[in-house]
């Protein structure tokens, strides 16, 4: 297991389509982590996973932003009736029980045209 | 959640030290300060962490200012690979999530 992996690292939509991403952590990290970024910017907050459990929601995370960790593994990040403020690049990032490091996947760079 | 300050942008000249400010003035008292890079296009490598007391690994240093308002990373011996974006983010209280600041682009030139 070499770090965190996402799929795809770029995804291009109309408007209006529905997208999914997805996320594997490293495998023994117990808390996964969807952060939001645009140009410029750091990146944003938007959920976490405790194993299976959605502790936390962002209100960046609106109604069309839904995400699942099923079985405390891999996660999805589903964007339902894309906009083109949606376009970003989503990260996902995995660790132990936090203050220790969380680490980041190469993030999947979302284009709504 | 604490916000961090940080400038836009430094330069360094290869092999001499890179000192990159951050200033978290609501940081609360447990609430720990973190330092990630990101390289065009990457996501966000961790670089170190602390609470109050100097931190020191292989990457870098981390010195907290004793009121924790403010803190410095440091990279001791820039190489043109460490030119990044530079970012210093707060773990908020309860553990949950890190909040970034806008990050410092670090231009190291030989």
């Amino acid at each position: 297991d070499t770090g965190v992996s996402q799929d795809p690292r770029h995804k291009i939509t109309k408007r209006g389509q529905n997208v999914t991403f997805r996320c594997d952590p490293i495998s023994e990290h117990n808390r996964l982590y969807w952060y939001r970024q645009t140009l410029g910017q750091g990146p944003e907050f938007l959920t976490y996973f405790q194993n299976e459990a959605q502790l936390e929601k962002s209100r960046l995370l609106s109604d069309r932003f839904s995400a699942e960790r099923p079985k405390g593994s891999f996660s999805t990040l589903e964007i339902q009736r894309t906009e083109q403020g949606d376009s970003a690049m989503y990260l996902c990032a995995s660790s132990l029980a936090l203050p220790t490091e969380a680490f980041f996947g190469q993030g999947t760079r979302l284009t709504v045209v | 959640d604490a916000k961090t300050t940080q400038p836009p942008s430094m330069d360094c000249a290869e092999g001499r030290a890179a000192n990159l400010p951050c200033n978290h003035s609501t940081i609360s008292g447990n609430e720990y300060v973190y330092w990630y890079r990101q390289i065009h296009s990457q996501g966000p490598q961790y670089i170190i962490h602390g609470l109050k007391n100097n931190e020191t690994n292989e990457m870098a240093s981390l010195i907290i200012t004793e009121d924790r308002k403010s803190s410095t990373l440091i990279l001791p011996h820039a190489t043109l690979r460490d030119t990044a974006v530079y970012y210093c983010a707060v773990m908020n209280t309860g553990f949950q999530k890190l909040v970034f600041g806008t990050g410092t682009r670090l231009l190291v030139s030989p």
